[in-house]
């Protein structure tokens, strides 16, 4: 069965900067489209960041343009975002989910990690 | 983009039928059969509930329906259980080749 599981969340001061990853099984990864979405205290989904199969195109929200970068890595079955500049209104949990084929159509979610950015 | 519009809550009893809707603009929900629906449950990871407008997926009871009309989704669930009181989450594919989500929609059996 697909499983997902994200690591790498904690508690990190604004400005700083934080890798998280995510480890796939079940699937093969680097047939699909993955994506990073997060979901701040109290609030809905947001919709992150997706890289394509092969990692050769992603793409942003624009809350995180040129701070955050979305990675692959097909021969670990693993996705990474790193997270720079961090603010206040980037803690969240973040999912990683898998996308479709050939659109980044979500279907599976892991169950999140929980990035707090406080002084 | 602003996200899309759902109703912040629902109710229903057991037994009966609700509807949330969806409403976006031309750009997303009206501009593809790309809404999805997905059921969380705080703490737990997301589940695909609907796919491509109407489309469920293996193991997905059919109390579970998706339809769209012009710029608005909907998910129906019929048939009511105690099981099925969880946030609700629509999503659609956009012209910007983005995905945007809902505010969810709290859904309450009582």
């Amino acid at each position: 069965q697909v499983q997902l599981v994200e690591s790498g969340g904690g508690l990190v001061k604004p400005g700083g900067s934080l890798r998280l990853s995510c480890v796939a099984s079940g699937f093969t990864f680097s047939d699909y489209y993955m994506t990073w979405i997060r979901q701040a205290p109290g609030r809905g989904l947001e919709w992150v960041s997706y890289i394509r199969s092969s990692g050769g195109y992603t793409k942003y929200a624009d809350s995180v343009k040129g701070r955050f970068t979305i990675s692959r890595d097909n021969a670990k079955n693993s996705l990474y975002l790193q997270m720079n500049s961090l603010r206040a209104e980037d803690t969240a949990v973040y999912h990683c989910a898998r996308g479709g084929g050939w659109l980044p159509l979500v279907d599976y979610w892991g169950q999140g990690t929980l990035v707090t950015v406080s002084s | 983009q602003s996200a899309l519009t759902q109703p912040a809550s629902v109710s229903g009893s057991p037994g009966q039928s609700i509807t949330i809707s969806c409403t976006g603009t031309s750009s997303d929900v009206g501009g593809f059969n790309y809404v999805s629906w997905y059921q969380h449950h705080p703490g737990k990871a997301p589940k695909l509930m609907i796919s491509d407008v109407n489309n469920r997926p293996s193991g997905v009871s059919n109390r579970f329906s998706g339809s769209k009309s012009g710029n608005t989704a909907s998910l129906t669930i019929s048939g009511l259980q105690a099981e099925d009181e969880a946030d609700y989450y629509c999503s659609s594919y956009t012209t910007s080749t983005t995905l945007i989500f809902g505010g969810g929609t709290k859904l309450t059996v009582l």
